[in-house]
């Protein structure tokens, strides 16, 4: 089945720095959006991406559909420690989603 | 966006039961889906919970062990058969707000389910 390879698989962050990750598939797809999941809690829906080469922000978060179609990335801006958990990337192909492995973001000691 | 809950919460059950996972939503919407996430792993759709009709079940699922029932257009269930180990996972459910068709592909999660077999 199709596949979405999200990079990287963890990373850590120190309070004020950006950091961004990001998404790529050997298919086209229309959709790409961006989830982030808190323990113990189902994914929270950030940034919904419908044209190639759009970005969109919410708030601190930008995120970009790529101009292939293919990829897309997501910025975090300025992180705070309530930015911590695992963001997936997902795709749409009619109303069925296909996540990424996520990226687990953590708190730098 | 919709508001969705799961019962239970979590649980923990011995093998070879089956446990009942209940999803209500706030509102009608016509797109109901089950998810399994497996401990540190990804999400992997199970089904479509079509009201009205059968489940669409996707590659490597089926409905003897994942049996479903969509009654209404605000509540579905997620059986999970039969129940090994193996089957110790996060189960969600979700939505696409509202009815009718042409989605925006925008799907709002429930909180999950935490089932561990023993």
């Amino acid at each position: 089945g199709q596949q979405l390879n999200q990079s990287p698989q963890s990373m850590f962050i120190q309070e004020g720095e950006d950091v961004s990750m990001n998404c790529t598939s050997s298919s086209i797809f229309n959709t790409w959006l961006w989830y982030k999941q808190d323990p113990g809690e189902g994914p929270v829906l950030l940034i919904a991406l419908y044209k190639a080469g759009e970005l969109t922000s919410n708030g601190r978060l930008t995120a970009q559909f790529g101009i292939t179609r293919k990829d897309s990335f997501l910025n975090i801006s300025a992180s705070i420690p309530s930015d911590v958990g695992i963001y997936f990337c997902a795709v749409a192909a009619g109303n069925k989603l296909t996540f990424g492995g996520g990226t687990r973001v953590l708190v730098k000691p | 966006s919709a508001v969705i809950s799961q019962k239970p919460s979590r649980d923990i059950c011995q093998r070879g039961t089956s446990l009942t996972i209940q999803c209500q939503v706030d509102s009608q919407v016509t797109m109901m889906f089950w998810y399994r996430q497996q401990p540190g792993q990804s999400l992997t759709l199970i089904a479509t919970a079509n009201q009205g009709s059968e489940a669409t079940y996707e590659s490597g699922f089926v409905i003897d062990k994942f049996p479903i029932s969509r009654p209404n257009l605000t509540f579905s269930t997620l059986t999970v058969s039969n129940m090994s180990p193996e089957d110790s996972s996060i189960y969600l459910c979700s939505v696409e707000d509202g009815v009718g068709t042409g989605g925006s592909g925008e799907q709002f999660f429930g909180p999950g389910t935490r089932l561990t077999v023993l």
